[in-house]
């Protein structure tokens, strides 16, 4: 079965600072990946994916992740964060083609991020 | 529109009572997926639907765990016996169709507290 490692459980910057979070994942085949954001008393929602083509993909916010098949990771950027990035993050995977299990998403333990004023 | 709606938002019960959870998708949205998001645990899939079966159902802890789905809509999660490990953020999402492309989409939750 997959697995997803988020390295950082609690990331503390200041506004402007850049962010790299780390998301790698454990499958030998084919993967769609994706990270989701939760702000404070908000649901999940979904920051970017990735299913196939550049590995370098954008989303909201100035947001972008990049895919490096051989690290098998899908860590997220951003160049310039802001008050307002701070919330949690979760990477996530799926792996399609497997049947019924294709579907369920599969989750990193998330990483916090506090973002100061 | 309106997104994925799950009631009720907080329940406290007592260890061993039953409890059920209910949500409601996305119009037209005929996949529906349960997790439970839990200190220590994150995030873990319990069931998928699609209408109203549900080929995976992998994910459910125990025979306590059941789920059903009716007219292809409202999903109800039932937790019988409910035991202090139960105790979790119980969360819904649908997509527009049960494919391995399709974003799926969360509703804000049920916070499940077992005393």
């Amino acid at each position: 079965a997959q697995s997803v490692s988020q390295h950082n459980h609690h990331v503390i910057l200041s506004e402007a600072a850049s962010l790299e979070l780390g998301c790698n994942y454990s499958y030998g085949g084919t993967v769609n990946l994706f990270w989701y954001v939760q702000y404070p008393g908000q649901h999940l929602q979904l920051l970017l994916k990735y299913f196939s083509g550049d590995p370098l993909v954008k989303g909201i916010k100035g947001f972008e992740a990049e895919f490096i098949k051989s690290k098998f990771s899908f860590n997220l950027r951003k160049p310039s964060v802001q008050w307002s990035d701070t919330a949690e993050y979760f990477c996530a995977v799926n792996v399609p083609y497997s049947g019924a299990g294709s579907y369920q998403l599969t989750f990193g333990k998330g990483t916090k991020l506090s973002v100061i004023p | 529109g309106a997104g994925v709606s799950q009631s009720p938002s907080n329940k406290v019960t007592e260890k061993g009572k039953d409890v059920e959870l209910r949500c409601d998708p996305i119009s037209g949205h005929t996949a529906l997926y349960w997790y439970r998001q839990s200190l220590g645990q994150g995030l873990e899939f319990l069931i998928y639907f699609q209408g109203n079966s549900a080929p995976d159902k992998s994910g459910l802890p125990s025979d306590r765990f059941s789920a059903e789905r009716t007219g292809g809509s409202v999903s109800t999660l039932t937790i019988q016996r409910t035991q202090q490990e139960d105790s979790a953020v119980y969360l819904c999402a649908s997509s527009l169709k049960s494919s391995d492309s399709y974003e799926q989409y969360f509703g804000p939750g049920t916070r499940l507290t077992v005393t």
